[in-house]
């Protein structure tokens, strides 16, 4: 299972929005709406952004929205604050009852 | 609050054998399915395994890289959760964390554990 791909670095200014692509296949992304998104400050645990393509946990703010296309998953930050500066992850469901990450997306906040 | 800590990282040889362990509180550890994931230095998260719970036979499921050498398992009556490896490679030097599952996606994590794989 071959880890879904996302870029690998994005930024934007304070008050800015930047979108994070996810791209699977038809054997993960594509055939699944379990696509998740998760924030990584290093040395902490990662923390559950986005889950079920777009849905928020409580706590998590506004700002953080998620959609699909196909076999394309997409996190968008909308009004980026510094604290939004961190490593970014998808998740997707995959056949045979097993889970792939996506390759990781640096967010710098400018 | 949810709780999970893990134990039981180091330093081990390639070949060599190791059982890490998971102690969950705060929400009732039979009721999930629970995960281990792993941060490889420099690289991004990798699912590696997951405990299913009584009521799903206590299934196991393991990403490729490590059917048949790693092995999942939990003991409900103490809240916690294992992950027995064998045959280490460098390749599974991580920071390995467990995690609580909740229909299909991952709400609560660990701090992680740190594995070295190296003579």
């Amino acid at each position: 299972q071959s880890a879904l791909t996302q870029p690998r670095s994005v930024s934007g200014s304070p008050g800015q929005s930047v979108t994070i692509s996810c791209t699977g296949t038809s054997n993960d992304v594509g055939n699944y709406n379990y696509v998740s998104w998760y924030q990584h400050h290093p040395g902490k645990a990662p923390k559950l952004l986005i889950y079920d393509v777009n849905k928020r946990p409580s706590g998590v703010p506004y700002r953080f929205s998620g959609s699909k296309s196909g076999n394309t998953a997409s996190l968008t930050i909308s009004g980026l604050q510094a604290e939004d500066e961190a490593d970014y992850y998808c998740c997707s469901a995959a056949d045979t009852y097993t889970y792939v990450f996506g390759t990781e997306t640096k967010v710098t906040v400018l | 609050d949810v709780q999970l800590v893990e134990s039981g990282g180091g330093l081990v040889q390639p070949g060599g054998s190791l059982r890490l362990s998971c102690t969950a509180s705060g929400f009732i550890f039979s009721d999930y399915y629970m995960d281990w994931v792993r941060q490889a230095p420099g690289k991004g998260l990798e699912w590696v395994g997951r405990s299913r719970i009584m009521l799903d036979s206590y299934m196991t499921d393991y990403a490729a890289s490590v059917k048949g050498r790693f092995t999942i398992s939990r003991d409900d009556s103490k809240n916690s959760l294992y992950l027995q490896m064998n045959s280490l490679k460098t390749e599974d030097m991580a920071v390995y964390y467990c995690v609580r599952e909740f229909y299909f996606h991952f709400d609560h994590w660990g701090q992680g554990t740190p594995v070295t794989v190296s003579s």
